[in-house]
């Protein structure tokens, strides 16, 4: 079945260091790719996406680019602030399903 | 705009007790779903619904059940709680275009703990 692979955090990184969490996937077909983000005490919400290879989303300064050949979805920000602070789920959907599938989560814990 | 709405934020049960954890949205989405975190293990889907009416099984159904009388609620229901079911509980909407881009709108979650 479907499945998504994320590096484990915490992720600690000082103000305006680089960040990339890295996500594979595996799944049959061409899924759509997602990452969300989950600030403390909210619900999750939709970063950035792609739909078929080699498409990039991009977002709030993040970007994912959508690499069928290594089955990635690495998310990059090349400077990070305090409030990004949070948990980053990778998620795909898969070709012909309504749900999605999460990936553990990374937390990113971002000091000044 | 409310979006979708959570009840209750927090609960806490003992073996054997029954509750609804209730979820409406107001954004006319037709697909509904309840999905459980728990740590280290990201999110699992339980039970969705594509409309008044329809529901099925996710991931991890056991112990779970779930109605659509309306376009707008989605309750979920536990029968009899158990430890195992201690976990904070979404629930997640999109529209009917959404299920090709798999945008889901989440409400902020619902924390029961089973003792």
């Amino acid at each position: 079945g479907d499945s998504v692979t994320q590096m484990e955090g915490p992720v600690t990184l000082s103000e305006e260091a680089f960040l990339t969490i890295n996500c594979t996937y595996t799944a049959t077909g061409y899924p759509s790719l997602f990452w969300y983000v989950q600030y403390p005490g909210e619900g999750l919400q939709l970063l950035l996406k792609a739909t078929k290879a080699d498409d990039k989303g991009s977002n709030k300064g993040f970007e994912a680019t959508y690499r069928k050949e290594t089955t990635s979805f690495h998310l990059e920000k090349g400077s990070v602030q305090v409030s990004d602070s949070a948990v980053y789920f990778c998620a795909l959907r898969g070709t012909g399903r309504r749900a999605l599938t999460f990936g553990s989560g990374t937390r990113l814990q971002v000091q000044p | 705009n409310a979006g979708v709405t959570q009840t209750p934020k927090f609960q806490v049960l003992k073996t054997g007790q029954s509750m609804t954890l209730q979820c409406a949205q107001d954004m006319n989405h037709e697909y509904m779903s309840w999905y459980r975190q728990d740590p280290g293990m990201g999110l699992r889907l339980i039970h969705y619904s594509v409309g008044a009416g329809i529901t099925d099984q996710g991931e991890v159904p056991n112990g779970y059940n779930v109605s659509r009388s309306t376009t707008e609620d989605f309750p979920l229901r536990l029968l009899s709680a158990a430890p195992s079911q201690t976990s904070v509980y979404f629930c997640a909407s999109s529209y009917r275009s959404g299920q090709n881009t798999g945008e889901l709108f989440f409400g902020e979650g619902s924390r029961l703990t089973v003792l």
